[in-house]
């Protein structure tokens, strides 16, 4: 079955620190993989996709195919970094388009 | 671009009564998807729709639920007969074609909190 975790539910880090949000996934097509993020009060909007394997706000992941992995990391946290991260999974025949999320993770950046 | 439009924000309902959310897709979109978040929980697929088509519904509970894309207007998620178990958030996402490949990625709604009492 296709599935989404994010074993962290919160993850509370100071300022400068490295952060690593955490996302395994289960399917056995082959996975196209986002990053969504919440900020407070704002919509959830896209953080970044594995297949254009860029850098946003300074976050990077990397899809690993053997270890099921869809880690979203960043070197030094931000203040404004704080927000609900959801890691998602993309499936369907023919693309429809239908996203598998896991629980999100709350990243708290404290000064 | 007012972006992904969803109405009301917040929807109390008691018990028995029907619950209709809207959800204007952005300018240009045809693919209109709804997502489900109960408490404590992931945001969970409902259906997938294009204009007058259900593509995909596979995750709509069997019964009370239904949905529609009409030719002209928003899209409405209609939840007949409401029970305490249906209060959560429901997103409506919309996109110019089909996200799977990424190459569009969603566009998320506000969403709409329902709470029925």
């Amino acid at each position: 079955a296709q599935r989404v975790t994010q074993p962290e539910k919160l993850l509370s880090v100071f300022k400068g620190a490295p952060v690593e949000l955490k996302c395994n996934y289960s399917y056995s097509g082959s996975p196209e993989l986002f990053w969504y993020v919440q900020y407070s009060r704002q919509r959830l909007q896209l953080l970044l996709r594995h297949i254009s394997r860029e850098s946003i706000k300074g976050f990077t992941a990397d899809l690993n195919k053997g270890e099921t992995s869809f880690h979203l990391k960043k070197p030094f946290a931000q203040e404004e970094d704080s927000a609900m991260y959801y890691c998602a999974l993309s499936i369907g025949s023919g693309n429809t388009g239908k996203l598998i999320f896991g629980q999100g993770t709350t990243l708290q950046v404290k000064p | 671009n007012a972006g992904v439009m969803q109405n009301p924000r917040h929807l109390v309902r008691r018990r028995g009564q029907e619950a209709r959310l809207r959800c204007s897709p952005m300018k240009g979109h045809s693919h209109v998807y709804w997502y489900r978040q109960l408490p404590e929980e992931g945001l969970k697929f409902m259906v997938y729709l294009q204009k007058e088509n259900i593509i995909d519904e596979s995750g709509m509970p069997k019964e009370r639920f239904s949905a529609e894309f009409p030719k002209e207007g928003p899209s409405i998620l209609r939840i007949q007969q409401v029970v305490r178990g249906d209060s959560a958030a429901y997103f409506c996402a919309s996109s110019p074609g089909p996200s799977g490949t990424g190459l569009y990625g969603y566009t998320f709604g506000s969403g709409t909190r329902l709470t029925v009492v």
